[in-house]
């Protein structure tokens, strides 16, 4: 069974840091890319961060670029995102998503989507 | 642009057939997924692909796709489809990934 768990979620000041992980099991962790996607209270899902399954390719949302820093650890089966200088529109639940892909003989195409999420973890940015 | 709308709510009687859309102009070139989210919980895959439905998900939700408009529609709606429903995509660049703003779905 596919299962993802994320950590480390918690009350952090305006320009804090925090260090979220994602620790996955039931799957070939270094065989998928990893996603983190957030949702501000009340809000839609907003996608954060990309990581390729051998961490060389890494993408991100405007809104975190040079704040915040995907990684992973395939030989711990766990992925990472650390948030420096938080800000209090940083306030969401944060998810990693298992990105996967196939390929569609019709098209030629490789359609991407997030088929495995985790709970979420808070993160509460606040004087 | 790199945005997706949807439609923010619409409603359905039960046993009815509703329609959500999703317009953008990356989905010209990208295939929109469809993910279900309902209070309190992570959201689940439900449309993936031209028309993918993941193990487990009712064969009452089907996607489809023309130009810059995804749709995804449930024939036969049930009680435990009342929902919020995202679209979502790779934007015009390929590397970055946007969501719809979603749609509440409620069936009457």
């Amino acid at each position: 069974e596919v299962q993802l768990v994320e950590s480390g979620g918690g009350l952090v000041q305006p320009g804090g840091s925090l260090r979220l992980s994602c620790a996955a099991s039931g799957f070939p962790f270094s065989s998928y890319e990893m996603n983190w996607v957030r949702q501000a209270p009340g809000k839609g899902l907003e996608w954060v961060s990309y990581i390729s399954s051998s961490g060389s390719t890494i993408y991100y949302a405007d809104s975190v670029k040079g704040r915040f820093t995907i990684s992973r650890d395939n030989a711990k089966n766990s992925l990472y995102l650390q948030m420096n200088s938080l800000r209090v529109e940083d306030t969401a639940v944060y998810y990693c998503a298992r990105e996967d892909t196939y390929y569609d003989i019709l098209t030629g195409y490789y359609p991407r989507y997030f088929d495995y999420w985790g709970q979420g973890t808070l993160v509460t940015v606040s004087s | 642009s790199s945005e997706l709308t949807q439609d923010p709510a619409v409603s359905v009687a039960l046993g009815q057939t509703v329609r959500i859309t999703c317009q953008g102009d990356s989905l010209r070139s990208y295939y929109a997924s469809w993910y279900q989210q309902k209070p309190g919980q992570a959201p689940v895959l439900v449309i993936y692909g031209k028309n993918n439905r993941p193990s487990g998900i009712p064969d009452r939700f089907s996607g489809s796709s023309s130009g810059n408009t995804a749709s995804l529609t449930i024939t036969g709606a049930q009680a435990e489809d009342e929902a919020d429903y995202y679209c979502n995509s790779r934007d015009s660049s390929g590397n970055h990934y946007v969501f719809g703003p979603g749609t509440k779905v409620t069936v009457l």
